[in-house]
């Protein structure tokens, strides 16, 4: 069984131009999560998609957005890149279980702008 | 509002010594706490979690973190490391956001771990 899987592994972008990122969560997982992980930091939620739409959304200007297609996978979209935006860019597929719920991670898509 | 402070930001042990690495969270109601690992270049794994239920709560490669409300805290462990264990470690808090959600999860700044022969 396949985990969540991102679309390219690593980007170069020149500042200016518009990059598109892709997650396949994994199967039987409704919901995707997108995180931004600056060199030396932690994660920072982006925003979260479920039933193609977005349900939560974290500090990010409106250059960043997202879809989610009705097979659960999803898209993240930034605009105008800044070179502050190169990172590396995590999905997250959300589950259940019996004592609550917790979530998947893919191994990310390594973004560089220049 | 939900925040994670993790007490140092690189960890070094010697092969075969404890390793504790600390997590401390706010969050204004019961949290969900994690413990994820990554390696270089790499995504996150997921090590364990604690939602609800028995405080000390056991992972993967020997690891466990014992939830202490008291405290405010979420420390994981480990008897004694192995160089397979030299990586960054972040803890992660969220909450039951309730019905069909998902909360998001808010990391911690990591800790990295070195482990010497």
């Amino acid at each position: 069984d396949a985990g969540v899987t991102q679309s390219p592994t690593h980007l170069i972008k020149t500042r200016g131009q518009q990059v598109t990122l892709r997650c396949s969560p994994k199967s039987g997982h409704d919901t995707v999560s997108w995180y931004q992980q600056a060199l030396g930091q932690g994660p920072q939620f982006i925003f979260q998609y479920y039933e193609e739409e977005e349900r939560q959304r974290g500090n990010f200007p409106d250059r960043f957005s997202g879809h989610q297609f009705p097979n659960y996978s999803s898209e993240l979209n930034v605009n105008a890149l800044l070179l502050g935006d190169s990172a590396l860019y995590l999905c997250a597929s959300s589950y259940r279980d019996r004592e609550g719920y917790g979530y998947t991670f893919g191994s990310g898509t390594r973004l560089t702008v220049v | 509002a939900q925040s994670v402070t993790q007490l140092g930001s690189h960890v070094s042990v010697s092969e075969g010594a404890l390793v504790l690495l600390r997590c401390n969270y706010s969050s204004s109601v019961p949290p969900y706490l994690f413990w994820y690992v990554q390696y270089p270049n790499q995504g996150l794994q997921l090590l364990l979690k604690y939602t609800t239920g028995a405080t000390l709560v056991k992972g993967i490669n020997g690891f466990e973190a014992e939830f202490k409300k008291s405290e405010t805290s979420f420390h994981l462990t480990k008897p004694s490391a192995h160089m397979s264990d030299a990586a960054e470690y972040f803890c992660a808090v969220t909450t039951n956001a309730g019905g069909t959600s998902y909360g998001k999860l808010t990391f911690g700044q990591g800790t990295i771990l070195t482990v010497h022969p």
